[in-house]
């Protein structure tokens, strides 16, 4: 079962309103969140990484909420352009060893499309 | 352009075929990951070196599967005797510290008929 689970799997939004994407982990331990942005083709692009004790975090329109007492994160999408089209994966670092990078855990994305 | 790089976009294969990826990371960094993802999914971990020593290898890869990098630099990765559930989009990584964001390329894009 994948550690890391993400809903919706897709959407359709309109262009200038709002969105938010969800992101639930069972990993343990837990040392960090990343949120990426993969455009159709390319590689994920980092949007934003939260440690533990960190609640929220912004990248311009961008915004990933987390609560680590409930491993839930959230990822929310303000006034969407249509270049926010895309998948947006959550991953979770598992481990408090010196060496926790291989314990990424990805979620299999959420695919948002904006329309005009 | 001082990203990672990936070479070639696409590549398409007959079943049986060896094919080979190249991975250019961004100069400084010592750490670099493989990665396979498939339509739908999230990136899958293959494995990662840190400077020319391959630390770990997931389960995922096969004997078929062999990656180097000979000086620390870029980085191939040689799928040998494909197969067609071998095909998949191939991500490369790379990261200056541990824990640091990872930087993907484009990817190799595998289509083994």
């Amino acid at each position: 079962k994948n550690q890391v689970e993400q809903s919706p799997q897709s959407l359709i939004i309109l262009e200038g309103k709002n969105c938010t994407l969800q992101c639930n982990y069972t990993v343990s331990p837990f040392s960090n969140l990343r949120w990426y942005k993969q455009d159709t083709g390319r590689g994920p692009v980092s949007l934003t990484i939260m440690t533990f004790s960190e609640n929220t975090k912004s990248n311009g329109r961008y915004t990933a909420t987390l609560d680590a007492d409930t491993k839930q994160s959230s990822l929310h999408i303000t006034a969407s352009q249509l270049s926010d089209s895309a998948s947006y994966i959550c991953v979770v670092s598992g481990g408090l060893t010196t060496d926790s990078w291989g314990k990424l855990q990805f979620g299999a994305g959420t695919q948002v499309v904006v329309t005009p | 352009d001082t990203g990672v790089s990936q070479d070639p976009r696409h590549k398409i294969t007959k079943r049986g075929q060896n094919v080979t990826f190249r991975c250019d990371p961004i100069s400084e960094h010592n750490r670099l990951y493989w990665y396979r993802q498939t339509l739908g999914q999230g990136p899958e971990f293959l494995t990662y070196f840190q400077n020319e020593a391959q630390l770990e290898k997931s389960r995922l890869l096969s004997d078929r599967f062999s990656a180097e990098r000979p000086k620390g630099s870029f980085s191939t990765l040689e799928i040998q005797r494909t197969e067609q559930g071998d095909s998949a989009m191939y991500l490369c990584a790379s990261s200056l510290q541990l824990n640091e964001k990872l930087f993907f390329g484009s990817g190799t894009q595998l289509s083994v008929l």
